[in-house]
C-alpha cells in the first residue's frame, strides 16, 4: 500500500532562517504528491502540489520538487516567517485510489521572532 | 474560490443527542469527503461521496450516517456518540475528473460530553 515518512519534528526556527522538512513516499503507479497547511485552529489548507516526475510545486515562498528516483518530495523555504508557524503535512494519492490520501504523520514548525 | 464552509465551528454534545455536521462547497466539485482528526495527528478518512453516492465507507461505526443531499451539501448525523469520538471533523471536496487535490473546510470541533 502507499505510505508517507515525513520528519516529525518539532521543528523550531528563528525569523529569516531556511526551512526544509523531508518527506519520502512508497506508492505504486505515478502518484501525485501535496503539502498541505494546517494553522492552530484551523482546517488543512492545500499548499502546492506536483502531480510528475520533475514537477516543481511552489507557493507563497515554499517549494517541493517531486523526485521519482529518490521518492522523494521534500518541502523548502528560503526565509520563514513568525507566520509560518503551523503543522505541515506531506500526503500523496494514487496507487488505485484516486480519493484516498495517505498523509505523513505532520511536522510541528514554530519560528520565533 | 476553493471555498469549503462548515458549520457550526463547535459542538458540544451528551452521549444520548443527535445532531448533524453540514458541508457546503460551490465549486462544483463531485467528490466529497469526511475526515476525523486527533490532535497531533492526520486526518483519518470516514466516507466519500462520488456523484452524492457513497463511495467509500472506511468501516465508521453506524453512529455516525454520511448523507449527501445534492452535489454542493454533504452531512454527517450523530446519533449516541462515546468520548472517544471528541475530534475535529473535516469535509473536503475535489474535483477528481481533472485533478486530484482536495480542498478542506475549517472543521467543526465537536466534544463528547
Amino acid at each position: 500500500g502507499n505510505s508517507v515518512t515525513q520528519m516529525e519534528g518539532p521543528v523550531t526556527l528563528s525569523e529569516e532562517a531556511f526551512l526544509t522538512i523531508n518527506c519520502t513516499y512508497t506508492a505504486t503507479g505515478y502518484p501525485s504528491l501535496f503539502w498541505y497547511v494546517q494553522y492552530p485552529g484551523e482546517g488543512l489548507q492545500l499548499l502546492l502540489k506536483a502531480t510528475k516526475a520533475d514537477d516543481k510545486g511552489s507557493n507563497k515562498g515554499f517549494e517541493a520538487t517531486y523526485r521519482k528516483e529518490t521518492t522523494s518530495f521534500h518541502l523548502e523555504k528560503g526565509s520563514v516567517q513568525v507566520s509560518d508557524s503551523a503543522v505541515y503535512f506531506c500526503a500523496l494519492i494514487g496507487g488505485g485510489s484516486n480519493y484516498k490520501l495517505t498523509f505523513g504523520k505532520g511536522t510541528l514548525l514554530t519560528v520565533n521572532p | 474560490d476553493t471555498e469549503v464552509t462548515q458549520t457550526p465551528k463547535h459542538l458540544v454534545m451528551g452521549m444520548t443527542n443527535k445532531k448533524s455536521l453540514k458541508c457546503e462547497q460551490h465549486m462544483g466539485h463531485r467528490a466529497m469527503y469526511w475526515y476525523k482528526q486527533k490532535a497531533k495527528k492526520p486526518p483519518e478518512l470516514m466516507f466519500v461521496y462520488s456523484y452524492e453516492k457513497l463511495s467509500i465507507n472506511e468501516s465508521v461505526p453506524s453512529r455516525f450516517s454520511p448523507e449527501c443531499p445534492n452535489s454542493s451539501l454533504l452531512n454527517l448525523h450523530l446519533h449516541a456518540l462515546q468520548p472517544e469520538d471528541s475530534a475535529l471533523y473535516l469535509c473536503a471536496s475535489s474535483d477528481h475528473r481533472k485533478s486530484y487535490e482536495q480542498y478542506f473546510g475549517p472543521g467543526t470541533r465537536l466534544t463528547v460530553t
